[in-house]
């Protein structure tokens, strides 16, 4: 099946710092989405993106599909910002396959 | 207004016991799921079902039995529970995004600890 590799696995950062996430993919997808899940557990959207490149505020995403991988940038980190966040993506079987997750920790 | 929406967010039982965890959708999407949590933090798909069709079935022990009465609901009962099935459940459900992709959004969790 298709294995969705994260890194780094732990990132420890001051508050205002900015930091780039990554995730590779084995194969093509017909989805890929970022979430993070806050301290409460709540796993909560930040992007669609099977390619292409968005921005939400600090965060911004880019896909390279072609390439099998998507970097999730986050600028200006808060200590709000702490938390795993997860790569997961779907190769069209309608269920998503998850990352082992990056657990960022911000601090002030 | 709560898109997803599981109950309980907690649930604390003995080995042996069967309990439920219910989902409920306010979104009009057409597929649900059940994802486990583990101790690790990794996230696994458990079921799938679109329009209450049963459409993917992980490796999960058939203690484990989904229900969904309607597009709205997928409830999740447990058999004769162990201590290895203590983790988070996610229910989540989604839309169409492209002609190819669906978006997910996940409820809260229930955290599910056997004793």
């Amino acid at each position: 099946g298709i294995q969705v590799e994260q890194s780094p696995p732990d990132l420890i950062l001051q508050e205002g710092a900015n930091s780039t996430l990554r995730c590779n993919f084995s194969d093509s997808v017909n989805n890929l989405q970022w979430f993070h899940q806050n301290p409460w557990g709540q796993l909560i959207n930040l992007f669609y993106i099977p390619s292409g490149t968005k921005q939400n505020g600090r965060l911004s995403a880019t896909t390279v599909a072609t390439e099998r991988y998507s970097l999730l940038y986050i600028s200006s980190s808060q200590t709000t910002d702490s938390g795993v966040y997860f790569c997961a993506v779907d190769k069209g079987i309608a269920a998503l396959i998850f990352g082992k997750g990056t657990t960022l920790s911000v601090s002030s | 207004d709560t898109a997803v929406s599981q109950t309980p967010k907690y649930l604390v039982t003995q080995m042996g016991n069967d309990k439920s965890i219910k989902c409920e959708q306010n979104l009009g999407h057409d597929t649900m799921y059940w994802y486990k949590q583990d101790s690790k933090k990794f996230l696994k798909i458990m079921f799938s079902y679109n329009n209450k069709e049963l459409i993917i079935n992980e490796t999960v022990p058939n203690r484990f039995s989904p229900k969904s009465p309607d597009k709205a609901h997928l409830n999740l009962h447990i058999n004769s529970l162990e201590l290895g099935d203590s983790a988070v459940y996610f229910c989540a459900s989604s839309r169409p995004r492209d002609a190819i992709g669906t978006e997910a959004f996940f409820g809260q969790g229930t955290r599910l600890t056997v004793v």
